[in-house]
């Protein structure tokens, strides 16, 4: 099993659409949780950090779900724009025990149409 | 300019030969990071560093060696670069931050390698 696992998708949905991905994890020691967006094979840059239960950023909701070992991103009344692939990142505890490891999940694609 | 420049952007090789890939930064992180992209296989952590004498081992070290010549300037070589090290490759650098342990990644534009 992964450490991270993410839907690859691809999920195309209609411009307006609400679209959710999920990201599981397997080690329950992990405390820090992220989403970062990707840009058709471009570097990959910090959506959003998601702390304690959750936290929304306009359009944007992600929830963690520790008893389940899963977080979420939730997209309301999707935009063109918002075509990229989506990258689930946890690490543990501490970046220093855990040696660094911070991982990524593989990314879920996103494509809105018109 | 970028706060995270990496060179070459593309390079293209051959088996058995010897490879530098640059990073350096401007933000003034003393944590900095090599990782590689595959299809399907997301990122994937090689080296990184936390200061200038700090160097650790990631997932996928073999293969691989890097130094970190100054604080802002991080390399990765490739002593003899083989096929399937052809992938994408990114630098970044971040903060530690102390609720949390390591902050936001800050990623280099990429350097794209094929190995013939």
């Amino acid at each position: 099993r992964k450490e991270v696992e993410q839907d690859p998708g691809p999920f195309n949905v209609p411009e307006g659409a609400t679209v959710a991905f999920n990201c599981t994890y397997s080690n329950s020691a992990s405390q820090s949780f992220f989403w970062y967006r990707q840009d058709c094979r471009k570097e990959p840059k910090l959506l959003m950090s998601v702390y304690s239960s959750g936290n929304e950023d306009g359009r944007f909701t992600a929830q963690l779900n520790r008893a389940s070992q899963y977080i979420s991103l939730l997209i309301r009344d999707s935009k063109l724009s918002d075509s990229a692939t989506y990258l689930c990142v946890v690490n543990g505890r501490s970046w220093y025990n855990q040696g660094g490891k911070l991982i990524f999940g593989q990314g879920t694609e996103l494509s809105v149409k018109p | 300019d970028a706060d995270v420049t990496q060179t070459p952007r593309n390079r293209i090789t051959k088996t058995g030969k010897r490879i530098m890939l640059e990073c350096s930064q401007t933000k003034g992180h003393d944590r900095m990071y090599w990782y590689r992209q595959d299809p399907g296989l997301g990122l994937r952590l090689i080296y990184y560093s936390f200061d200038v004498k700090d160097i650790n081992k990631g997932e996928i070290s073999d293969g691989y060696s890097v130094s970190r010549q100054a604080q802002a300037k991080f390399s990765l070589s490739l002593e003899s670069a083989i096929p399937n090290q052809t992938a994408l490759y990114f630098c970044a650098t971040s903060d530690f931050v102390a609720s949390v342990g390591t902050g936001e990644l800050f990623f280099g534009e990429g350097s794209r390698l094929t190995v013939l």
